[in-house]
């Protein structure tokens, strides 16, 4: 069955330092990958999306990087803040249809000062 | 843009009871709405996907009777947990998809609700 595996540690770093997270997958083929935020309490929000044939995707202190042949993803934090303190999750889907997207446990990131 | 909202954020209900939970998008039209079932520290579960206008397919293992789904248009979804029991209680998040916006690939997401079931 498809799985997708993020670390379930969290990950402490000092402000201002790069955070890099990982998302594995296995038996699955996606289209898209896409990262989320999530706060405690709160619904997800879209951060990226990558697609199956790009390798590196930007966005201000955002990066996200997609191996279809590692069948990982890691999704980096530049210059990090206490503000980027949340969950991260990672969620695949195919193409076409509806989108049905399939997400990890997501792994914790704590931005210290 | 592409805001979505549920409502009611939090309720808590007696066992036996039923709770209807909306999902609204507030600045665009969402012909595909989802909803989710999350435990604490756990991932999203997809629960059902529903489309305006026609009946929800729902993931296995979820029961379709015990959780109506109605998407009578293009801007509001409901769930209904019928006869809640506290096996029930989790965080219950809708998400929907803007094809309009020319963003199909992303969703959007609620800020969840919080069913307690006693």
């Amino acid at each position: 069955s498809q799985k997708i595996e993020q670390n379930s540690e969290a990950l402490n770093i000092q402000e201002g330092k790069t955070a890099t997270l990982t998302c594995n997958y296995t038996n699955y083929s996606p289209a898209y990958l896409q990262w989320y935020r999530q706060d405690p309490g709160r619904g997800p929000v879209f951060l990226l999306l990558i697609r199956e044939n790009e390798k590196e995707k930007r966005k201000e202190r955002l990066k996200v990087t997609f191996d279809t042949t590692l069948k990982q993803s890691l999704f980096h934090i530049t210059a990090s803040q206490p503000a980027d303190s949340a969950t991260y999750l990672c969620a695949l889907s195919g193409s076409g249809g509806y989108n049905k997207l399939i997400f990890g446990a997501g792994t914790r990131l704590a931005v210290h000062p | 843009g592409a805001v979505v909202s549920q409502h009611p954020s939090r309720v808590i209900c007696k066992s036996g009871t039923s709770v209807k939970i909306e999902c609204r998008s507030l600045d665009f039209q969402a012909t595909t709405m989802f909803w989710y079932r999350q435990f604490p520290k756990k991932s999203l579960m997809l629960m059902a996907t529903s489309n305006e206008g026609s009946k929800a397919t729902y993931e296995q293992g979820v029961e379709k009777d015990k959780f109506l789904i109605n998407h009578a248009s293009l801007t509001l979804s409901t769930l209904t947990v019928t006869s809640a029991h506290p096996e029930d209680s989790s965080f219950y998040i809708c998400s929907a998809t803007s094809p309009a916006s020319g963003k199909m690939d992303t969703q959007y997401f609620g800020p969840g609700t919080r069913l307690t079931v006693l």
